[in-house]
Parts: C-alpha cells; sequence; structure tokens
C-alpha cells in the first residue's frame, strides 16, 4: 500500500482565498484524522471520523474550517476564507482501530501558507 | 492538555543506546502509553505502545515503572536516522487511541 497520500504537498495562497487539503487514507482503515502543525501550539487534532462519519470536531478552530468524507478512499479539509494565522502544516491519518492502541498512519501532510 | 512531560531536547552519539524518559504521573488504569517519532518534514511515525509490560519491537524497547508513573523508550543503537521529536503520548480515551494529545516531545538528537 502507498501509505495515506495526501495533496497538496505545498499551498501558498492569499488572504480570503478558499484553500482545500485533500486525503487518501490506506485501503481498508476505518478512522481518518486531521491534524495542525503550528511551531507555537504544536500538533492538535481538528477532527476525525469512523466510517465516513464526523466523530469528534471540538478541535476544529471555527466555522471557516470544514471536513468532509464523502467515501472510505477520501476526505477533504476546507478553509473558506483563509487567513494568514491558517498557515501550518496540515496532517492526515488514518487507522484500521483505535481500540487496544490502534497504530495511527500519517501522511506526509500539506503545508499551507497563508499571505 | 498532553499528560506527560518530557526533556525538551537529548544527545546520543551514534551507536550507542538512546534512553528517551517520560513522566505520566497521573495515568489511569487503562490508560496506554504511546511513543511516536517526527523526523523533520514528515509525518509523525509510530514506535511502539504498552499498558503495564516491558514491550520490544524491532525499532525499540518501551520500560514501564511498576506504579506506571514514568517510562524509558530505549533505542538500543542509535543511527543518525533516528535524530527526530520523539513523542510520549498517553490516550485520552478508554484504552484508545482516537484522541491522541501530542505534547512537545523531546528533541533527540544522535552525533557521529
Amino acid at each position: 500500500d502507498a501509505g495515506v497520500i495526501q495533496s497538496p504537498r505545498h499551498e501558498v495562497t492569499e488572504m480570503g482565498q478558499e484553500v482545500t487539503l485533500r486525503c487518501k487514507p490506506i485501503s481498508g482503515h476505518d478512522y481518518l484524522f486531521w491534524y495542525r502543525q503550528t511551531m507555537m501550539r504544536g500538533l492538535e487534532l481538528l477532527i476525525y471520523f469512523n466510517n465516513n462519519v464526523p466523530i469528534d470536531d471540538s478541535g476544529m478552530p471555527e466555522d471557516r474550517f470544514s471536513a468532509k468524507m464523502p467515501n472510505a478512499s477520501f476526505s477533504t479539509l476546507k478553509i473558506q476564507p483563509s487567513e494568514p494565522r491558517d498557515s501550518a502544516v496540515y496532517f492526515c491519518a488514518s487507522s484500521f482501530q483505535v481500540d487496544v492502541g490502534g497504530e495511527l498512519f500519517f501522511g506526509e501532510g500539506s503545508r499551507l501558507t497563508v499571505l | 492538555d498532553a499528560k506527560t512531560t518530557q526533556p525538551p531536547s537529548m544527545d546520543c552519539a551514534e551507536g550507542r543506546a538512546a534512553n528517551l524518559p517520560c513522566n505520566h504521573s497521573t495515568i489511569s488504569g487503562n490508560e496506554y502509553v504511546y511513543w511516536y517519532r517526527q523526523i523533520h518534514s514528515q509525518g509523525p511515525q509510530y514506535i511502539i505502545h504498552g499498558l503495564k509490560n516491558n514491550e520490544t519491537n524491532e525499532m525499540a524497547s518501551l520500560i514501564i515503572t511498576e506504579d506506571r508513573k514514568s517510562s524509558t523508550l530505549i533505542l538500543p543503537h542509535a543511527t543518525l536516522r533516528d535524530t527526530a521529536v520523539y513523542y510520549c503520548i498517553v490516550s485520552d480515551a478508554q484504552g484508545g487511541s482516537e484522541k491522541l494529545v501530542f505534547g512537545k516531545g523531546t528533541k533527540l538528537t544522535v552525533n557521529p
């Protein structure tokens, strides 16, 4: 398996523009997670899905952020409108199971810069 | 908030064992200890996890004290490629990893 695939790897945009980050989890994994990493705040869990259903979105910063998982092989994280403080590396991760210590597999991340 | 305390940085000589400590004095009976690492510009990578007993895999060993208030990750023969930030995490759910809370971690530098 190719692992968790994220796109784009790098995105530079201007404030106010819409940003869409994409993730393809590992086939067969039924959990999908979106994390954000900044120097100030470290790695933060934004939202996670189980069987395509959002389970916990308490980490989503505000209404400008939205995430969807239309099917088991694809998820998007959208920021509209984007702001400079959204600049960060966004990681997607997937897991087969999370009980009894299921391992999370992370993608390479999408580095977002909002000017 | 992270439930663990780790030193911010450590150094290790190549070929020697790297022992990374972690304090988790408030861990509850059904919480696991997980270790992940993040090599520069990459996504975090799972290393190992445990509940009570010591664990070993091809990457590392995990030693958990009997009172479970602290643990040590051991990389038996560190290489330059082991330079990374190492995160010690206590699961935030009942035995599950769906809400792993990453702290600041320990920046391990392996020197030639």
